[in-house]
């Protein structure tokens, strides 16, 4: 059974660096042909991607965000993180991560979601 | 505004059959059979519905599938019930820089 939660700081000021960390079981990131990728939902508003690492430290971004994302994993504790730099009001949204098998280059499972508010 | 196009809002009465449509471009939807569709109701996360544009996740409904045509893919849900009232998403894989755009979404309506 593959589950996903993410958590993190619900409020940042603007200017400032989000980190959101996944964290999952049912599947591992050592295991050739798995990935986790990031995707974010403004109130109201389209599903929008952002980041994906696979097994094999692959990672791509979004070429509109890329400047500003990292991603990394940690294999032993089951972890996928995301960093975001320079958070701006309009990046306020709900940040899930999701399950991501190479092989049909789609996003499986998802988590709950956390709510992330950019604010002063 | 999102990279796939879908109408903001479709309807139907329960029994009947809708369908929504995605239309996105040659460097995405029409280059690739990797067209998904997710559900998502109000306040939880998405469901993915379908993959490689026509198959079905375990446990998903056989009322619902899906079909592309050159640039442009279709969600179909049968036998509409008033459960399947949601946002409907479609996402196609773009290429090893760009992987995923998703369309702006449309909301079912279920009368």
């Amino acid at each position: 059974q593959i589950t996903l939660k993410e958590s993190g700081p619900t409020l940042v000021k603007p200017t400032q660096t989000l980190t959101l960390t996944c964290t999952f079981s049912g599947f591992s990131l050592s295991t050739s042909g798995v990935g986790v990728g990031w995707i974010r939902q403004p109130p109201g508003k389209a599903l929008e991607w952002l980041a994906l690492i696979y097994w094999d430290d692959d990672k791509r971004y979004s070429p509109s965000l890329k400047s500003r994302l990292t991603i990394t994993k940690d294999t032993s504790k089951n972890q996928v993180v995301l960093t975001m730099t320079n958070m701006d009001p309009v990046d306020t949204a709900t940040y899930y991560c999701a399950h991501a098998p190479y092989d049909h280059l789609t996003l499986d499972y998802w988590g709950q979601g956390t709510l992330v508010t950019v604010s002063s | 505004q999102s990279a796939l196009t879908q109408p903001a809002s479709v309807s139907g009465s329960p029994g009947q059959s809708i369908t929504i449509s995605c239309t996105g471009t040659s460097s995405d939807v029409g280059s690739y059979n990797l067209v998904s569709w997710y559900q998502q109701h109000p306040g939880k996360a998405p469901k993915l519905m379908i993959y490689e544009v026509s198959k079905r996740p375990s446990g998903v409904s056989n009322r619902f599938s899906g079909s592309k045509s050159g640039n442009t893919a279709s969600l179909t849900i049968s036998g509409l019930q008033a459960e399947d009232e949601a946002d409907y998403y479609c996402c196609s894989y773009a290429g090893s820089s760009t992987i995923w755009v998703f369309g702006g979404g449309t909301k079912l309506t279920v009368l």
